[in-house]
């Protein structure tokens, strides 16, 4: 069973607008959660990284929430740009363990 | 500039041989990890290694192989033995041995197998 479960797995957004991406989480015990963005064919690039204490942290556009709680994370993207067309993958990572949980993606595409 | 470089970008591979994928980095990081990636899929761990000389079996070891006899270097060799090679393979490092910091990546290298 997928740890990390992301929705939704795609959309389509109009250029300038703004979008929410889910992120539901069964790690346990929490230690930390992230935001990677990846261009088709290209490496993951950080967006944020959040800890148990953090439920909010912006990066530019990006703004991420984190509920440790309900164990739900959103990435919020403010006034979508044709750049922002990529999949943001969210990944989650817990005490005691070398290993890290990742979801399939949101794929984002904007259109002009 | 401080980043992971893997090469090649683009393989192709016939069946029965092996390839070696190269991560390097020069971040001075401790751990780092090689990762397969495939559509509608999470990225599933390889192998990982968190100090020279010394590395670990992912989820999906089986049919890879690795050496770390350089802290900046942590080559992926695909053998035979992998039945369905055709992937997108990231390269990550980390400082430390765990999994609190923040966690770079290459740009990847894309395996095909003809």
């Amino acid at each position: 069973k997928n740890q990390v479960e992301q929705s939704p797995q795609s959309l389509i957004i109009l250029e300038g607008k703004n979008c929410t991406l889910q992120c539901n989480y069964t790690v346990s015990p929490f230690s930390n959660l992230r935001w990677y963005k990846q261009d088709t064919g290209r490496g993951p690039v950080s967006l944020t990284i959040m800890t148990f204490s953090e439920n909010t942290k912006s990066n530019g556009r990006y703004t991420a929430t984190l509920d440790a709680d309900t164990k739900q994370s959103s990435l919020h993207i403010t006034a979508s740009q044709l750049s922002d067309s990529a999949s943001y993958i969210c990944v989650v990572s817990w005490h005691g363990n070398n290993r890290l949980a990742f979801g399939k993606g949101n794929q984002v595409v904007v259109i002009p | 500039d401080g980043g992971i470089t893997q090469s090649p970008k683009y393989l192709f591979r016939k069946e029965g041989q092996n390839v070696t994928l190269s991560c390097e980095q020069n971040l001075n990081h401790d751990a780092m990890y090689w990762y397969r990636q495939d559509p509608g899929q999470g990225l599933r761990l390889i192998y990982y290694s968190q100090i020279v000389n010394d590395f670990q079996k992912g989820d999906i070891a089986e049919g890879y192989s690795v050496s770390r006899e350089k802290k900046e270097s942590f080559p992926l060799t695909v053998t035979s033995a992998q039945k369905n090679p055709t992937a997108f393979y990231l390269c990550a490092s980390t400082i430390g041995g765990g999994t609190t910091g923040e966690l770079f990546f290459g740009e990847g290298s894309r395996l095909t197998v003809l």
